[in-house]
This record gives C-alpha cells, structure tokens and sequence, in this order.
C-alpha cells in the first residue's frame, strides 16, 4: 500500500460510453501524474500536475480529460475511446515536481470494446 | 528524446541463482536513476535509487544496483533470488531537475522454486 488509491480497479466500456477514472493520494504530496501502461512497452507519461495546475500534457489525444480539483484528487475522464486506448492507467504522485520519487497506485485496467 | 533500454525482455532462472538486469540510458547529462519492481497484481514500487554519491547503490529485499557513468549503465543484481522475487522490473532515468521519468520497457523475472 503505497497511500496511492485508485477506482475503479478494472473497466470495461465501449467506444461511446462516458467513464471516469478517480485517483486519490494520502501522502500530503503536490505533484500527480498519470500514465499509460500497455503491455510490453515503457510507461508513457499522459498529463502532469503541479499544485493542482496542469503542466504537462504529453501529446495526448482530447478523449482523455484531466483534472485535479485539489492536491488530493486526480481524475481522468474518457469519452469515445478507441480499443488501442486498452491498457493499465497508472496514476502517481510526488511531493514536490522536482522530488523525483514517485509512489504509484494499483492502476485501473481498462478494456474498450 | 531521452530513452532507456532494458536488455531483457524476459528471464528465467532457479532459485538461488543470481540475477543481473541491464538498463542503459541515451542521455549525457546528469541524472537520476530508479529500479522500480511490480509484483503480479501490485502496484509499481520503488526497488532503489540513485542521486548521487557512491555509486552501489543497495536497496530493498537484498538488491542492489551499480551506476557505471561512462557506459551510461544502471544494473540491477540479486546475489540469490527466491521465488517471491517473480515480478516485471523497470528501469527508470530522468534528468536532474526534470520530472519527467523516462521507463525502460521492463524484465519479467520468473524464479522457478
């Protein structure tokens, strides 16, 4: 247990469906992150956020909509995804953007048919 | 861009044996560099780091890394491993100063009992 939480753990929606993914960080921390796992290739970093500003938005596709209400919270909304959009959502956190160690949640496993 | 490459995708071994990951890295600045393990159904957690100073670095569970600056180098050891050491392990660099943490693409380690 890493004080990183996310739900659901697993999801499967289809292509029109609306869904949300939901973060939650109990470590005081100030930086969330999310990423995208998919199997057998490196993490790629989606979206960064600082004190609840976004600063990074690594090129990802407009279905995919953060946001970060306060520190604690970290949500990534999904709309008219595509099946190659399957794949492990990992979300972290860090105290600070330039304290590098980064805890990780369980991750939400999500399937799109 | 900033890559790191994982030597073995996947490696199989007994228990007892020793184990060595490669990780190496494409960047010439100054970095900072983490072994990340993912037990089947875990979260991602840190094994080790390193900042800076000695270049061994000992982590948790008896691993231990060794950062070799001129071959741009931070492999991953285990004297003798045991069965609960089965996982996907992921190497991870980042520039000093620059949050974003660059993954390799991961080792699965399959310790046979």
């Amino acid at each position: 247990e890493t004080g990183v939480t996310q739900t659901p753990r697993h999801l499967v929606m289809g292509m029109t469906n609306k869904k949300s993914l939901k973060c939650e960080q109990h470590l005081g921390h100030n930086a969330m992150y999310w990423y995208k796992q998919s199997a057998k290739k490196p993490l790629e970093l989606m979206f960064v956020y600082n004190f609840k500003e976004q600063t990074e938005n690594n090129s990802v596709p407009s279905r995919f909509s953060p946001e970060c209400p306060n520190s604690s919270h970290l949500f990534l909304h999904l709309h008219t995804l595509q099946p190659e959009d399957s794949a492990l959502y990992l979300c972290a956190s860090s105290l600070h953007l330039q304290v590098n160690e980064q805890f990780f949640g369980p991750g939400t496993r999500l399937t799109v048919l | 861009a900033q890559s790191v490459s994982q030597h073995n995708h996947h490696v199989i071994l007994s228990e007892a044996a020793s184990l060595e990951l490669g990780c190496n890295y494409s960047y010439g600045g100054t970095v900072n560099l983490f072994w990340y393990v993912q037990y089947p159904g875990q979260h991602l957690q840190l094994l080790l780091k390193y900042f800076s100073g000695d270049p061994l670095v000992k982590g948790i569970k008896g691993f231990e890394a060794e950062f070799i600056k001129s071959k741009f180098s931070f492999n991953l050891r285990k004297p003798s491993v045991q069965w609960s050491d089965t996982a996907e392990y992921f190497c991870a660099v980042n520039r000093v100063n620059d949050y974003k943490l660059s993954f390799g693409a991961g080792t699965t380690v399959t310790v046979r009992a």
